[in-house]
């Protein structure tokens, strides 16, 4: 158990709809990431948040957004679904993510959301 | 920009055998260095990292060494068990700026059978 937790573990919805991926990170981690795992593309980096503010931005599409939270929890939110966002949803933390020891900057991993998009 | 290249699965082994699984990488200046293991409906776990060019990374038996000069970091298991069947991603992280995502290759299946 890596100490991330992801809610909720399994997602099935429609094509045009919007759903909310929730992250918890470890207890004291800083930093929150989001990836997202599909067949033709791996494991891609969306988009990094560092105590509140976002902080580094990957292959995100704009129907999709995130944010994180003074409790320092994060949610993704992806709207206007497609078929081709069916995936699974990695959610990492880590102490800092920022320059320093790089012991810090180790991401734990949460056990994802698999979003099928029907 | 950065990229891994890691070998194409799926790798079937009998238990007690050898593996390598290759992993070669793109980077400018002087990446960090990981191996992630993903068990079946699990999420990823690191397995073993290198930071520097020579440090060798190990962990359950597994090693790899960060070999700067041919860009590579193959994970490597003398003798492997049917409990590491699994999915390994080899992953790199930019040394400088504020970036720190990891850059993941397409990972490799491992079978292994009894």
């Amino acid at each position: 158990d890596s100490g991330v937790t992801q809610t909720p573990k399994h997602l099935i919805t429609a094509t045009g709809q919007r759903v909310t991926l929730r992250c918890s990170p470890r207890s004291g981690d800083l930093s929150v990431y989001w990836y997202q795992q599909s067949l033709d593309q791996g494991l891609q980096f969306l988009i990094q948040y560092y105590n509140g503010e976002e902080r580094a931005k990957g292959n995100i599409l704009e129907r999709f957004s995130a944010q994180q939270f003074p409790d320092l929890h994060s949610e993704l939110n992806l709207s206007s679904l497609e078929l081709g966002d069916s995936a699974l949803y990695f959610c990492a933390s880590s102490v800092t993510g920022l320059a320093g020891r790089s012991s810090y900057n180790e991401q734990f991993f949460g056990p994802g959301t698999r979003l099928t998009v029907l | 920009g950065n990229s891994v290249t890691q070998m194409e699965g799926p790798v079937t082994l009998s238990e007690e055998a050898f593996l390598t699984i290759n992993c070669t990488y793109t980077a400018t200046g002087y990446p960090s260095l990981f191996w992630y293991v993903q068990y079946p409906g699990e999420g990823l776990q690191l397995l073993l990292k290198a930071t520097k060019a020579d440090d060798k990374g190990s962990n359950k038996g597994f090693e790899a060494t960060y070999r700067k000069e041919t860009t590579s970091f193959h994970l490597e298991k003398g003798s492997v068990q049917v409990s590491d069947s699994a999915v390994y991603f080899c992953a790199l992280r930019d040394s400088g700026g504020s970036n720190y995502k990891l850059t993941f290759g397409k990972g490799t299946l491992l079978t292994v059978n009894p």
